[in-house]
């Protein structure tokens, strides 16, 4: 079967730069996602590694690495409105989303 | 440019009764997932439609089940509902069977079964 690991929460001040590190079991994936979630709402598309390496989005980047089955998303440039819940994803070959538990990333001022 | 909606947002129902759970997709997206989130844990998958065909299940009974119609929306059915089934259900649209480049969520469905 399929799992992800990734850490509860994570706290940090405004400014500060933050990685949530994602761990996986699979037999196989198209890819890696990053979902940002705020309490209540509708998961917001974020980030996605089809290969290797870094993936660069504004303030937010993106990283895998098959042969570690490992990858991280990094939230530069702390702003209190990314305090929110984070959920690392593999897609398979069907269109399945298969989400983490979640990383609660708390902002503070 | 609607997004993806989703109704009711919020129901109560009791323990052994029906829901029916409805989802448009953005304008010109033929595939729609449901999915379902408990309370601190991430969005689980239960179907994908695509082409108004079943694409996909995950490890849900056959309590839940579901349907797309040929305008694509859909709607997410669960029968004899039991106070597990209280989540948030949610809605992933497409415009292709599998988008490696993100999926649009609606804010759901909360459902509490008392």
């Amino acid at each position: 079967g399929q799992s992800l690991e990734q850490p509860s929460e994570v706290t940090a001040v405004e400014g500060a730069i933050v990685q949530i590190n994602c761990t996986y079991q699979t037999s196989g994936f198209y890819g890696l996602s990053w979902y940002q979630q705020h309490d209540g709402g509708a998961p917001t598309f974020l980030s996605y590694n089809a290969l290797d390496g870094l993936e660069e989005t504004g303030r937010f980047s993106s990283f895998l690495s098959r042969s570690d089955s490992y990858g991280y998303l990094l939230l530069q440039e702390l702003q209190m409105k990314d305090s929110a819940s984070y959920f690392c994803v593999l897609t398979d070959s069907w269109g399945k989303l298969q989400f983490g538990a979640g990383t609660q990333v708390v902002v503070t001022p | 440019d609607a997004g993806v909606t989703q109704s009711p947002t919020h129901l109560i129902k009791t323990r052994g009764q029906h829901v029916t759970l409805r989802c448009s997709p953005i304008s010109g997206h033929k595939s729609v997932s449901w999915y379902q989130q408990v309370l601190g844990q991430g969005p689980q998958f239960i179907f994908q439609y695509y082409e108004k065909e079943e694409r996909g299940r995950g490890n849900f009974p056959d309590r839940f089940s579901a349907r797309q119609f040929p305008n694509y929306s859909s709607e997410l059915n669960v029968n004899a509902l039991l106070l597990g089934d209280s989540a948030l259900y949610l809605c992933a649209s497409s415009s292709e069977r599998t988008n490696l480049y993100g999926y649009t969520f609606g804010s759901g469905t909360r459902l509490t079964v008392v």
